[in-house]
């Protein structure tokens, strides 16, 4: 069974705008770390935002923030007022902290955003 | 602080090669993990690495190693290499172990390697 689910390949969006981009995940532990990740064309994976299963708040960095729904076990990125750059590839992963504390990466989403 | 370092960047190799690629972490970080990316599998993780140790391994053939210096520095090694083992090995690094808090990894530009 898949750890990390992303169910949207791709997704277009106007320039400003803001989009969300899905992730659910599944694990018996309580104890995890949720993660997003971009990936533009040249390869580099770039940190973006984390979100440890104990907290509280929704994690924010700028213009991330991730929307975490920890009954239904999702872990939405939401970005807000698009930008081109923000064109890539984006991935959410998981660490389940008292299990092998590999991290498991979802499929991703390629993201366009339009002029 | 410079970022992580992956050499080389770019590589062709012929089946049945070995290849090593070199990751050095940020200065400070002891975990070194690798991960190899193709557009079938996505990523995957093959080991992660700190104080010199394989804590972690992934599922891959034995063909796949690793090794870490004391200076955190790491490298990996395919030996006999297969048309499948093309892809982008990426490296990422944490500042401690791994389960503790928040361990993010911060990923280096990645090795892309073509094998023909």
């Amino acid at each position: 069974a898949q750890k990390i689910t992303q169910t949207q390949p791709g997704m277009f969006v106007q320039e400003k705008e803001a989009v969300t981009l899905d992730c659910t995940y599944d694990t018996s532990d309580q104890s995890y770390g949720l993660f997003w990740y971009k990936q533009p064309s040249s390869g580099e994976m770039i940190f973006l935002i984390y979100q440890g299963s104990y907290d509280e708040q929704n994690a924010t960095e700028g213009r991330y923030s991730l929307n975490f729904q920890k009954a239904r076990k999702s872990a939405n990125l939401v970005i807000s007022a698009s930008q081109l750059g923000d064109s890539a590839m984006y991935f959410c992963a998981m660490r389940e902290v008292n299990r092998d504390d590999k991290i498991i990466f979802g499929k991703g989403t390629r993201l366009h955003i339009l002029p | 602080k410079a970022g992580v370092t992956q050499t080389p960047r770019y590589l062709i190799k012929t089946r049945g090669q070995q290849v090593t690629l070199s990751c050095s972490p940020i200065s400070g970080h002891r975990s070194v993990s690798w991960y190899q990316q193709t557009p079938g599998q996505g990523l995957q993780f093959l080991f992660e690495y700190f104080s010199e140790t394989q804590r972690n391994k992934g599922n891959f053939p034995g063909r796949f190693s690793g090794r870490q210096f004391s200076n955190s520095r790491s490298e990996m090694n395919v030996s006999t290499l297969e048309l499948g083992d093309s892809a982008l090995y990426l490296c990422a690094s944490s500042l401690t172990l791994t389960g503790v808090g928040q361990q993010t990894q911060y990923f280096g530009p990645g090795t892309r390697l073509l094998v023909l």
